[in-house]
């Protein structure tokens, strides 16, 4: 079946980096963009960024810019969101989610209609 | 940016109600909108695309609704396994942007 498995959780101390990983299964990999959305605990959801795995491009949330890498290795069907500079309040859990294009006669609409299960991240002294 | 506005933030309702939750945002986005479902400790689920598309199998008492600024999501009977926290996403551009949330409970 379709899914996205993510890394296990992380604890970092501010100023380190985190890499997050996001494995592909069950569909082709570089057929549909991959996402990147963080929840801290308690709160809703905020988007960080996207990529397209066959093109490679890709884009980030303006707050993020500088900080966030997303990547991906296709050999791996695997997708990755690096951020740098942690600081406390990047603790959240982290979130990958596949992104396919639904097109009508007119329009083409996108949808995240696989999520993985979430990577914790903690940052703390 | 687009700012995405949900009303309410949370609501209280009974087993057999019909709900509605709303969705502004700051400018048109035609209907590039989607509605997703989240339970504690779990990722978000998909129910809604392109406003008014229901998602493969989510249950028919859920549907969509809207275009431009104004969205609404429905529940037509509510069922115990619909208390969860609900959220819209607009993907009419980059950045992307969800809601702040809706929060269902039980009354």
């Amino acid at each position: 079946q379709v899914q996205l498995v993510q890394s296990g959780a992380e604890v970092k101390k501010p100023g380190a980096s985190v890499k997050v990983s996001c494995k592909a299964s069950g569909y082709t990999f570089t057929s549909y963009d991959v996402n990147w959305v963080r929840q801290a605990s308690g709160q809703g959801l905020e988007w960080m960024g996207w990529m397209n795995p066959r093109s490679g491009q890709k884009g980030y949330t303006q707050k993020f810019q500088g900080r966030v890498t997303v990547t991906g290795d296709n050999s791996i069907s695997t997708a990755y969101m690096e951020l740098s500079s942690l600081r406390p309040d990047d603790t959240a859990v982290y979130y990958c989610a596949r992104v396919p294009t639904y097109c009508s006669d007119t329009s083409c609409y996108a949808s995240f209609d696989v999520w993985g299960q979430g990577t914790t991240v903690t940052v703390s002294s | 940016d687009i700012q995405m506005t949900q009303s309410p933030s949370s609501l209280s309702a009974s087993v057999g109600d019909r709900v509605t939750i709303t969705c502004r945002a700051s400018q048109s986005i035609g209907k590039y909108l989607s509605w997703y479902q989240q339970k504690p400790g779990k990722a978000p689920k998909l129910l809604i695309f392109a406003a008014s598309t229901l998602q493969s199998g989510v249950p028919s008492r859920f549907s969509g609704s809207g275009s431009g600024t104004d969205f609404s999501l429905s529940i037509s009977s509510l069922q115990a396994e619909d208390f969860a926290t609900y959220y819209c996403l607009q993907t009419y551009t980059s950045p992307r942007a969800f809601g702040q949330g809706t929060r269902l409970d039980i009354k």
